[in-house]
């Protein structure tokens, strides 16, 4: 059974790096592609980036000029961070893990497993 | 504001049928299949349907989703109380190049 956790600081001071990580376990981070998520309060989530090992990583737009997302295979951990903080990126963040395939131009994309998430807060 | 489109509430009692709607454009849920989670806050949301209505292993067939052109819906028969929880919508969004999410629909059990 696949598991993930995020960690990192609960609280990061406005114009800082917001850095966390998604622990895996029940799975190689080697394998498929893995993904944070955002849901600030009161809206609906939204995707912040993904990677793949070997692959290489695809940003939301709105976020790529700040945005980093890393493997650590050697801790099969996945990183994500931000930085230049704003309170706009307080939100609880999530990891998980995708599914993606294309056939004949439809896309099914899906994430089947997720972490319980963590919030930050961007606060001086 | 969220790309697809969720009514913010739905509610029914104890073995009722609920629907839950899910509306986008030609570049995301008419190009692409449809997943759909539900959330308890706190704890990690769950995959209920994936490409438009298939069910993971676990989740009952009570659950079951469907599409037609550029909407979606997510369908709960024999209600129960512990349905009560967020439901979201999410697909592939071709002029992204990413996932999008509907804004979320809270079901309420009466």
């Amino acid at each position: 059974q696949v598991q993930l956790q995020e960690s990192g600081p609960g609280q990061v001071k406005p114009s800082e790096t917001l850095s966390l990580t998604c622990t895996v376990s029940g799975d190689s981070i080697k394998s498929d592609y893995w993904s944070w998520i955002r849901q600030s309060p009161g809206e609906g989530p939204e995707w912040i980036g993904y990677i793949i090992h070997g692959g290489g990583t695809n940003y939301n737009p709105s976020l790529k000029s700040r945005v980093i997302v890393s493997l650590d295979t050697s801790k099969n951990e996945m990183s994500l961070r931000l930085r230049s903080a704003t309170a706009a990126d307080t939100a609880v963040y999530y990891c998980a893990r995708v599914k993606f395939s294309m056939v004949r131009g439809v896309v099914t994309h899906y994430f089947d497993n997720w972490g319980q998430g963590t919030l930050v807060t961007v606060s001086s | 504001q969220s790309v697809l489109t969720q009514p913010p509430s739905a509610s029914g009692t104890p073995g009722q049928r609920v629907t839950i709607s899910c509306s986008g454009s030609a570049s995301n849920v008419g190009s692409n299949t449809l997943s759909w989670y539900q959330h308890l806050p706190g704890t990690a949301p769950k995959l209920l349907i994936y490409s438009n209505d298939q069910r993971p292993s676990g989740v009952p067939d009570r659950f079951s989703g469907s599409k037609s052109g550029t909407s979606a819906s997510l369908a709960i028969s024999g209600l129960q109380s512990e349905d009560e929880a967020d439901y979201y919508c999410a697909t592939w969004d071709d002029s992204l190049n990413g996932p999008v999410f509907g804004g979320g629909t809270k079901l309420t059990v009466l």
